[in-house]
């Protein structure tokens, strides 16, 4: 069966500081990765997708992620972080052969500081 | 244009009561899911839905959940006897026919006492 293991379930960093959200994940066939944004309250909202091709995608809010398929990661990265950015981030799976759900990852809680 | 929507936003029900979370989709999304939010389990998938029939039911806990899905729009999850394990925000999403980009709603809080 896939897994997504997000090893952090917290990260702290202050404003205008660069992050990376780590995301592994596990699987017997080939897969479609993603990274959703949950803000206090809210449903997921979808930050980026791999689908296919380059493997560095570029999302919304200025965070990109990079596909590497040896080492079964998904790194979330953003240059300089807002307190905007302040939420939970949640990498998720879908098998590319077919299956018709998501898998997630456990959530990383981001909390920005000035 | 309008997204995913669910209601009610917050339920709070006696255990052993049941209880029904509706989800109105995208307007012409075909494809409807049902995931579970809870603290010891994350996000799990419950249900999905193609129009309205259900071919993949194999998150569903136990006999005590159901689904349903008319027109191939409005989707009810009904929860019966509940019981406090079943507390969580339930989430509902939607997409085109391409499962790849699913568009949440802001879920239903639920909590049994």
């Amino acid at each position: 069966a896939q897994s997504v293991t997000q090893l952090d379930s917290q990260v702290p960093v202050f404003e205008e500081a660069p992050v990376e959200l780590r995301c592994n994940y596990s699987s017997s066939v080939s897969v479609y990765l993603f990274w959703y944004v949950q803000y206090p309250n809210q449903g997921l909202q979808l930050l980026l997708k791999y689908l296919s091709g380059s493997t560095l995608v570029k999302g919304i809010n200025g965070f990109e992620a990079e596909f590497n398929k040896s080492q079964t990661s998904f790194h979330l990265r953003k240059p300089s972080v807002h307190i905007s950015d302040t939420a939970e981030y949640f990498c998720a799976l879908h098998l590319t052969g077919g299956g018709n759900k998501l898998t997630f990852g456990t959530g990383t809680q981001l909390k920005v500081e000035l | 244009g309008a997204g995913v929507s669910q209601s009610p936003s917050n339920k709070v029900t006696e255990k052993g009561k049941d209880v029904e979370l509706r989800c109105d989709p995208i307007s012409g999304h075909t494809a409807l899911y049902w995931y579970r939010q809870s603290l010891g389990q994350g996000l799990e998938f419950l249900i999905y839905f193609q129009g309205n029939s259900a071919p993949d039911k194999s998150g569903l806990p136990s006999d005590r959940f159901s689904a349903e899905r008319t027109g191939g729009s409005v989707s009810t999850l009904t929860i019966q006897r509940t019981q406090q394990e079943d507390s969580a925000v339930y989430l509902c999403a939607s997409s085109l026919v391409s499962p790849y980009e699913q568009y949440f709603g802001p879920g239903t809080r639920l909590t049994v006492t």
